[in-house]
């Protein structure tokens, strides 16, 4: 069965301008998480998303925003993007009979000129 | 004060040797999941526990509910498991995660 995936693997951008970070989650799951973990910071919720619909949301500003579709992969959109952007994102997916138990995937690691 | 406190930040024992690393939170969980992230960044969830302790090879979970504390040992250390160890918990009602700062640990030949 395959994991989590998640496109692309390294993400190069500058400042101002917009990246957009995909996830497939596992066959079968229906819930997506987004997660940041920027240099010498700890890994912080960003988004959950359930059933197409955002559920949560972290303490980031608006110009963070994803969505679901319908086969339950994800995109992580961040417009105007700012140097502290600059993180490894990760995705995580879960199933709606055992949400406690997260999967992730294997990051994608974006860089801010 | 985070919500999720790892002690110790940094690990750095020799091959063989029995490590623990520990994790107090100080919120109502409904579970604490330990993950290991190799370098490059990819994690890997080791273990999910709401009580008591699970084993998987030469690794071990534990978690005192009442306490608010969990342990990670690793039996007959080696240096492939040498990693960031990460503890998380799922917030009583949430279903997102808060993370721990990570511990780094290095194993030496």
């Amino acid at each position: 069965e395959a994991g989590v995936t998640q496109s692309p693997t390294h993400l190069i951008k500058t400042r101002g301008q917009q990246a957009t970070l995909r996830c497939s989650p596992i066959s079968g799951h229906t819930s997506v998480y987004w997660y940041q973990q920027a240099l010498g910071l700890g890994l912080q919720f960003l988004l959950w998303y359930d059933e197409g619909e955002e559920r949560n949301r972290g303490n980031f500003p608006p110009r963070f925003s994803g969505r679901q579709f319908p086969n339950y992969s994800s995109e992580l959109n961040v417009n105007a993007l700012e140097l502290e952007d600059s993180a490894l994102y990760l995705c995580a997916s879960s199933s709606r009979t055992a949400y406690n138990e997260q999967f992730f995937g294997p990051g994608t690691r974006l860089t801010v000129l | 004060k985070n919500e999720v406190e790892q002690s110790p930040q940094n690990l750095t024992a020799q091959e063989g040797e029995f490590i623990t690393i520990n994790c107090s939170y100080s919120v109502g969980i409904s579970a604490l999941h330990w993950l290991q992230q190799h370098p490059g960044g990819g994690i890997v969830s080791l273990f999910m526990l709401s009580s008591g302790k699970k084993k998987h090879g030469r690794l071990i979970a534990t978690i005192n509910i009442q306490e608010k504390h969990s342990s990670l040992h690793i039996t007959a250390s080696h240096p492939r498991d040498s990693a960031v160890y990460i503890c998380a918990v799922r917030l009583g009602g949430a279903q997102k995660l808060v993370f721990g700062q990570g511990t780094r640990l290095t194993i030496n030949p």
